[in-house]
């Protein structure tokens, strides 16, 4: 199936460090959603960006979607010990028989030190 | 509230049983996803559907069998066929079309033992 790229796996910072995260496929996608999630939770989206070249932001989070469709980053600044947790990136394509399948990268576990 | 609701929370089975796990969502979406979760591993799906009474596999289909009877619902059942049937699992719902965001379960945890 379609992967995503997404990078670092991990991340160790200090509170009040910003935080940056991407995730990149070889194929186009049409929407792109970054997620959070705690231990044992479901994940709960962050943010969504529909549009190539989009920048969207919420609180301290920023996301773009890039300009060739293809990839996506999300930045956390001024980090606080709560961003801690996993952040999948995924993407929203249309395959060839015209049904539409969600596509998520491995993940990036973040870890704030107070 | 709208939402989607996967239960139970934490599922313990004997080996060679074959167990259902509930999604229900009241949000009109059309389209749902399972997805299996390993520890440090990513979201690798199961099975989803579009449409009510049509469902199409995913990467990890084996093992597995999902219906779609009501769009509200999307029940998936583990098999005695899956070799490795303990992890984390997802369900998800969107609408279809173009710029819709997905909503997730809260996960059921599925012990075989």
């Amino acid at each position: 199936g379609q992967q995503l790229n997404q990078s670092p796996q991990s991340m160790f910072i200090q509170e009040g460090e910003d935080v940056s995260m991407n995730c990149t496929s070889s194929s186009i996608f049409n929407t792109w959603l970054w997620y959070k999630q705690d231990p044992g939770e479901g994940p709960v989206l962050l943010i969504a960006l529909y549009k190539a070249g989009e920048l969207t932001s919420n609180g301290r989070l920023t996301a773009q979607f890039g300009i060739t469709r293809k990839d996506s980053f999300l930045n956390i600044s001024a980090s606080i010990p709560s961003d801690v947790g996993i952040y999948f990136c995924a993407g929203r394509s249309v395959t060839q028989g015209g049904s539409e399948k969600l596509v998520f990268g491995k993940g990036t576990k973040l870890t704030v030190n107070p | 509230d709208g939402g989607i609701t996967q239960s139970p929370k934490y599922l313990f089975r004997k080996e060679g049983q074959n167990v259902t796990l509930s999604c229900e969502q009241n949000l009109n979406h059309d389209a749902m996803y399972w997805y299996r979760q390993d520890p440090g591993q990513g979201l690798r799906l199961i099975y989803y559907s579009q449409i009510v009474n049509d469902f199409q596999k995913g990467d990890i289909a084996e093992g597995y069998s999902v219906s779609r009877e009501k769009k509200e619902s999307f029940p998936l059942t583990v098999t005695s066929a899956q070799k490795n049937p303990t992890a984390f699992y997802l369900c998800a719902s969107t609408k279809t079309g173009l710029n819709t965001e997905a909503f997730f379960g809260q996960g059921t945890r599925l012990t075989v033992v």
